[in-house]
């Protein structure tokens, strides 16, 4: 168990669905990530939560969405994918504060694929 | 130019055998440095965190930073097939956000 729950682990979609992944923190961590991860290259950061409000944007297509309603949980929200986008989606929690920071816990990634 | 580079392998070791996985980065500014681990269908598991130069053990496990080099090692002693993984560096100097290499695969052999 690494504190990180992703759901879930494996999503096939058309590129016209509608989708959500989800993720779960049970570590009392304030910060949140999302990340895109392709074979052979390095993870690719997509949004940052910090205290429920996004701190970063790395220039993500529209068609993904995150939402953090609140410390706890991440969602990102899948419309109208290209087959680029298959990939493992993964999810990160820390503890961002001021003189404490602390590395990432990674959730076991969602798995998914455009057909 | 990538601001962190990593071999991506694969590298293949006997048993027993003492392993080093390498990072460099081109960023000065970098001062956390961690290993993970990633086995295969899992997320990366957070293996060793240290703050900017030096030396830190932990079991099996040694991480090295050089600053001066840019430069950072994750050494392995008494290598174990269960060892067999992706080993993935990251880096950050602010905390939001992380910079990861793309990760060395590492495959110990009974």
């Amino acid at each position: 168990e690494t504190g990180v729950t992703q759901t879930p682990r494996h999503l096939v979609m058309g590129m016209t669905n509608k989708k959500s992944l989800k993720c779960e923190q049970h570590l009392g961590h304030n910060a949140m990530y999302w990340y895109k991860q392709s074979a052979k290259k390095p993870l690719e950061l997509m949004f940052v939560y910090s205290l429920e409000e996004r701190v970063e944007n790395n220039s993500v297509p529209s068609r993904f969405s995150p939402e953090c309603p609140n410390s706890s949980h991440l969602f990102l929200h899948l419309h109208t994918l290209q087959p680029e986008d298959s990939a493992l989606y993964l999810c990160a929690s820390s503890q961002a504060v001021a003189g404490s920071n602390q590395p990432q816990h990674f959730g076991d990634g969602t798995r998914l694929s455009i057909l | 130019q990538k601001e962190v580079e990593q071999d991506p392998g694969p590298l293949s070791v006997p048993e027993g055998a003492i392993v080093s996985l390498n990072c460099t980065y081109s960023n000065s500014a970098f001062q956390y440095f961690m290993w993970y681990r990633q086995y295969s269908r899992k997320g990366p598991e957070l293996l060793m965190y240290t703050y900017s130069s030096g030396n830190k053990e932990d079991g099996r496990f040694t991480a090295q930073v050089d600053k001066s080099s840019k430069y950072i090692s994750l050494f392995i002693r008494d290598s174990q097939p269960s060892d067999s993984a992706t080993y993935l560096c990251a880096m950050t100097y602010n905390f939001n956000k992380f910079y990861f290499g793309s990760g060395t695969k590492l495959n110990v052999k009974p």
